[in-house]
């Protein structure tokens, strides 16, 4: 089965700093991984994603992750944080598998990211 | 629809009642994801239908939790016999067709049911 990990609870960075919410996951096969952020009270939204291809991936609001097979990680990155992107962020897998027609997107735990001014 | 729309957006019942939640993606979106999301907890999935295939209920946590997708659109979650552990965020997400990146496919997600057992 699919998961992944998200091992920091929170980050904190200050306004203008580079920024890493780090995730690694564990498919059986090749994986298709996703960011999505939540923002206080409202919904989640899609940031990006990897299917297959360049291993760094541009996505909304600036942000970016690196997909790493041989340390099946998909960290999230942004080279200058914005009060404005404090949020909760989650990571997700889906495994392509054979039967694309039926596998769920499994979500980790998620990450605060906390931008002071 | 525009978006997926999710209600009631906030339900208190009591312990023991049972409770139904509602999704309507959107509109051609066949696959339709029910997830739970609670304090800490991250996302939980709990039951994903695509088309017309049997659904995928792994993630239901006890017989009291239901779902069930007419028509391949409008969705109902059913909770009976509520409990306080059921106290949490419900969101619906829906995706577009299985195609060849199926896998590929962004989820669009509703506001959610916020719901609490008192």
């Amino acid at each position: 089965a699919q998961s992944v990990a998200q091992p920091e609870d929170q980050v904190n960075v200050a306004e203008g700093n580079p920024l890493t919410v780090k995730c690694t996951y564990s498919v059986s096969g090749n994986p298709y991984l996703f960011w999505y952020v939540q923002y206080p009270n409202r919904g989640l939204q899609f940031l990006l994603k990897y299917i297959t291809g360049d291993n760094l991936v541009k996505g909304s609001y600036g942000f970016e992750a690196e997909f790493n097979k041989s340390q099946t990680s998909f960290h999230l990155k942004k080279p200058s944080a914005l009060v404005s992107d404090s949020a909760l962020y989650f990571c997700a897998v889906r495994d392509k598998g054979m039967n694309t027609g039926f596998q769920k997107l499994v979500f980790g735990t998620g990450t605060r990211l906390l931008v002071s001014p | 629809g525009a978006g997926v729309s999710q209600s009631p957006s906030n339900k208190v019942t009591e312990k023991g009642k049972d409770v139904e939640l509602r999704c309507d993606p959107i509109s051609g979106h066949t696959a339709l994801y029910w997830y739970r999301q609670s304090l800490g907890q991250g996302l939980e999935f709990l039951i994903y239908f695509q088309g017309n295939s049997a659904p995928d209920k792994s993630g239901l946590p006890s017989d009291r939790f239901s779902a069930e997708r007419t028509g391949g659109s409008v969705s109902t979650l059913t909770i009976q016999r509520t409990q306080q552990e059921d106290s949490a965020v419900y969101l619906c997400a829906s995706s577009p067709p299985t195609g060849a990146l199926s896998g590929a496919n962004v989820l669009t997600f509703g506001a959610g049911s916020r719901l609490t057992v008192l």
